[in-house]
């Protein structure tokens, strides 16, 4: 079974600051791999997914992830944060194949200062 | 709205009662999962339908939970008995899968407490 580490579980930033919240799965084979955000009072949406194909991956509203498979890792990175990205975010896997079968990591929450 | 309704939005129940939730997905979707999300903890993966079949259970789905999905549009979550241990936000996704699976979409959940 496959399973999501993610490390930080929160963190506080003021605006214009750079994130990197760290994601890390435990799974033998081919994965897909997910973030979504949760923004308070708000139902789950999707940030980025990777599939296949190049390991950087853009989002929306200028988040990014990088696969990197030897380290079993999907960091997601925003270079700028600002108020509105305080949210809770949640990375996820699914193996190849189980589509929307979801295994998430326990999630992070984000608060951007004013 | 066209998005993932679900009903209730919140259900306060008593220990040992049965509690049913309901789930209606986006009209084109075929697929749909159930997850359970706890205070502090990501969506635990509970079922999955393609149309109205029951393709995957988690064994986190105790005998006491049954889902259905009668005619492969809304689906039902029941619980039968609740325990104290089955508080918690239950979410509902579907999708459009055909060869290949696109992204799932969320509904706002209905949190469930047993008092």
């Amino acid at each position: 079974a496959q399973s999501v580490s993610q490390h930080n579980h929160h963190v506080i930033l003021s605006e214009a600051a750079s994130l990197e919240l760290g994601c890390n799965y435990s799974y033998g084979g081919t994965v897909n791999l997910f973030w979504y955000v949760q923004y308070p009072g708000q139902h789950l949406q999707l940030l980025l997914k990777y599939f296949s194909g190049d390991p950087l991956v853009k989002g929306i509203k200028g988040f990014e992830a990088e696969f990197i498979k030897s380290k079993f890792s999907f960091n997601l990175r925003k270079p700028s944060v600002q108020w509105s990205d305080t949210a809770e975010y949640f990375c996820a896997v699914s193996p190849l194949g189980a589509g929307n079968m979801l295994t998430f990591g326990g999630g992070t929450r984000l608060m951007v200062k004013p | 709205d066209t998005g993932v309704s679900q009903n209730p939005r919140h259900k306060i129940t008593k220990r040992g009662q049965n509690v049913t939730f309901r789930c209606d997905p986006i009209s084109e979707h075929n697929r749909l999962y159930w997850y359970r999300q706890t205070l502090g903890q990501g969506p635990e993966f509970l079922t999955y339908f393609q149309n109205e079949a029951q393709l995957e259970k988690s064994r986190l789905l105790s005998d006491r939970f049954s889902a259905e999905r009668p005619k492969g549009s809304f689906s039902t979550l029941e619980i039968q008995r609740t325990e104290q241990g089955d508080s918690a936000m239950y979410l509902c996704a579907s999708s459009l899968g055909l060869r290949q699976d696109t992204e799932a979409f969320f509904g706002q959940g209905t949190r469930l407490t047993v008092v």
